[in-house]
């Protein structure tokens, strides 16, 4: 079955501009969460949905950041204000359950670069 | 806090040879552990994976058995290809926890 997607592939964007970014986590799958992947930090976890519940969002590195997840599936990132420090991979991930025996699935992430 | 700490790449072999790739983890309780690769222009795919003690992850001819003991989990493959270039990560899940914490990755690179 499909993946994860995620769009766009690529965005390059001017500091101080807003970007949004999209996750289709894969059907059925009622955890999603986001990931950052950067050259001086690795990879980190930012935000996390489940279910109808409220978001953990305490991987989230700054009140720049936001996300939300309508109707369950579909997730948006927003990064207002961009900096050149967001310049990152924004991997999503999904999974069945939120159990720690689950397995994530990731998509191909979104390479986003702050001029 | 939990932590994963993987060796240092980047690691070159040659065809065939084997490879070990060292992790290690900090962590309260039994977490699960993963290795993820990302081969060059994709996006992370799960390699294996084992969510108790002793347990033994494989999967296209890599391996890696959950030590409690040593609190390791270190990736392993009798004979590498050139196919198997890719950076491989380490990861723990705490077992009451949702949120994948990565080592830094090492890079692998297989020469014919």
């Amino acid at each position: 079955g499909a993946g994860v997607s995620q769009s766009p592939s690529n965005k390059v964007t001017e500091k101080g501009k807003d970007v949004e970014l999209r996750c289709d986590p894969i059907s059925g799958h009622t955890a999603l969460y986001w990931y950052r992947q950067s050259l001086g930090q690795g990879l980190e976890f930012l935000i996390y949905f489940q279910g109808n519940s409220a978001p953990d969002k305490s991987g989230l590195p700054s009140d720049r950041f936001s996300a939300e997840r309508t109707g369950g599936s579909v997730s948006t990132l927003t990064i207002q204000r961009t900096q050149q420090e967001d310049s990152a991979v924004y991997l999503c991930a999904s999974s069945l359950t939120s159990g720690g025996w689950e397995t994530q699935y990731f998509g191909p992430g979104t390479r986003l670069l702050v001029l | 806090g939990d932590s994963v700490t993987q060796m240092e790449g980047p690691v070159t072999l040659s065809e065939e040879a084997f490879l070990t790739i060292n992790c290690t983890y900090t962590a309260t309780g039994y977490p699960s552990l993963f290795w993820y690769v990302q081969y060059p222009g994709e996006g992370l795919q799960l390699l294996l994976k084992a969510t108790k003690a002793d347990d033994k992850g494989s999967n296209k001819g890599f391996e890696a058995t959950y030590r409690k003991e040593t609190t390791s989990f270190h990736l392993e493959k009798g004979s590498v290809q050139v196919s198997d270039s890719a950076v491989y990560f380490c990861a723990l899940l705490p077992n009451s926890g949702y949120a994948l914490n990565f080592g830094k990755g090492t890079s692998l690179l297989v020469t014919p």
